[in-house]
């Protein structure tokens, strides 16, 4: 049972639009979301959060959403730009883990088109 | 210093083998962890270490030997793997249980069971 979804595996935009990631949960045990961004044979690099308690936390183009009652989180790029071109990852942290532990969503391959 | 880095950066292994995985962080992180990642997946978390204790095991099979030497070093020694074994592992670290918590994630060992 996947407790973080994220059901778009690809999303593809053009450069200088929005470029919007979706991302569902269903533990509300979670506290903190993160969003996590992955080169072809790099890690995850971290790339923004948000905890429980806000509804939103922006950082230069990229903003991420919380809406808690829908259990649904979601990532905005503004504007897209084709550097940003990568397999995006959503992640929770549940309250009652140990160390910062985190249950990752299976990702979202977006491709900014020049 | 804010890397965390992995030997070696690719394994082929039998499945009669005894090899090592090697991670390596100088942030002063006192939780460090491995993940796995199989292709189009999410990373899956397979141990937690805090204070160089073990405090998660996620029901990995006892061919995965994870070891916490000090601080700053974490092995994954393997044994008699099956192919179904073959995946990229990931180590990270953070602090131990500081907002936002963000993961470090070293650039992954991508191993192959044959």
């Amino acid at each position: 049972d996947q407790q973080v979804k994220q059901n778009s595996p690809s999303l593809s935009v053009q450069e200088g639009r929005i470029s919007i990631l979706n991302c569902d949960y269903t533990n509300s045990m979670f506290d903190y979301f993160l969003w996590y961004k992955k080169y072809p044979a790099e890690g995850p690099t971290f790339l923004i959060s948000i905890s429980s308690i806000k509804d939103k936390n922006e950082d230069g183009r990229f903003t991420v959403f919380l809406n808690k009652s829908a259990k649904h989180l979601s990532l905005h790029i503004v504007p897209s730009q084709p550097g940003d071109s990568a397999v995006y990852f959503c992640a929770a942290r549940a309250r009652y883990n140990a160390g910062n532990m985190l249950t990752f969503g299976g990702g979202t391959r977006l491709m900014v088109k020049p | 210093d804010t890397e965390v880095t992995q030997t070696p950066k690719h394994l082929v292994m039998g499945m009669t083998n005894k090899k090592s995985l090697k991670c390596e962080q100088h942030m002063g992180h006192r939780a460090m962890y491995w993940y796995k990642q199989k292709a189009k997946k999410p990373p899956e978390l397979m141990f937690v270490y805090s204070y160089e204790k073990l405090s998660i095991n996620e029901s990995v099979p006892s061919r995965f030997s994870p070891e916490c030497p000090n601080s700053s070093l974490l092995n994954l020694h393997l044994h008699a793997l099956q192919p179904e074994d073959s995946a990229l592992y990931l180590c990270a670290s953070s602090q131990v249980r500081l907002s936002p918590g963000e993961l470090f994630f070293g650039e992954g060992s991508r191993l192959t069971v044959l």
